[in-house]
């Protein structure tokens, strides 16, 4: 229940593209889905987050879509280019005792975009 | 922009030995936890600490791993006797800057320590 499952592993998109990458999940106490960029050698660095009271978030290129029912929710990278390419973590949190709020990993999406 | 910082960048010790990982977390920042990244696998948990004790800790926290806050800004990580499998990045993150209560949740992490256990 504590799972959160990422697709797809790995993903090559053209300049100009759209990346899109899609995370579901278990346990309904989740409140809070952040994704998190990584470039190699570096600490992840949050590039986005939801709660489940929107469906949507835009904040530039990047757009969260959030289906509660469905247990959902995915990343969409518009116009991508060769910078973006990193991998993508998607995580939740929920309440835990003492407003601990550890974050759930899924296993990232390695992004290459193609000049 | 403020920012969490980790040291050393890279450790590389023996078998058996003590490492302490250190991390100053965001100065206003009220939450803090570490983080594990084995080569190529997703982040895991390890411990949140807060109000000076730990909040929760996974199963692989176990005996050999403590956490403390000595001061007003470091946080620290010790492994007791480390073992192969130990071999990792680790990452300090922290959250909850006074203020807004969405706060808590963004969790913004240090650039990690490379540990190597030969």
């Amino acid at each position: 229940q504590q799972q959160v499952k990422q697709s797809p592993q790995s993903l090559i998109v053209q300049k100009g593209g759209i990346s899109i990458i899609n995370c579901a999940y278990e346990n309904t106490a989740f409140d809070y889905f952040p994704w998190y960029q990584q470039f190699p050698g570096k600490g992840p660095a949050l590039l986005i987050a939801i709660r489940p009271d929107v469906s949507e978030k835009k904040e530039g290129r990047f757009t969260i879509s959030f289906n509660k029912s469905a247990k959902q929710f995915s990343l969409h990278i518009m116009d991508s280019q060769p910078g973006d390419s990193a991998t993508y973590f998607c995580a939740a949190s929920g309440n835990n005792a003492g407003n601990n709020r550890k974050l759930i990993w899924g296993l990232g999406t390695s992004l290459a975009v193609n000049p | 922009e403020p920012e969490v910082t980790q040291t050393p960048s890279h450790q590389v010790t023996q078998m058996g030995q003590e490492v302490i990982l250190r991390c100053v977390p965001i100065s206003n920042h009220l939450y803090f936890y570490w983080y594990r990244q084995i080569l190529g696998q997703k982040v895991e948990f390890l411990v949140s600490f807060y109000n000076n004790e730990i909040s929760e800790k996974s199963e692989i926290f176990d005996d050999q791993f403590s956490v403390e806050r000595p001061d007003g800004s470091n946080f620290t990580l010790k492994i007791r006797s480390t073992k192969l499998e130990d071999s990792a990045m680790y990452f300090c993150a922290s959250s909850g800057g006074r203020g807004a209560v969405l706060s808590y949740n963004e969790q913004f992490f240090g650039p990690g320590t490379r540990l190597t256990v030969l």
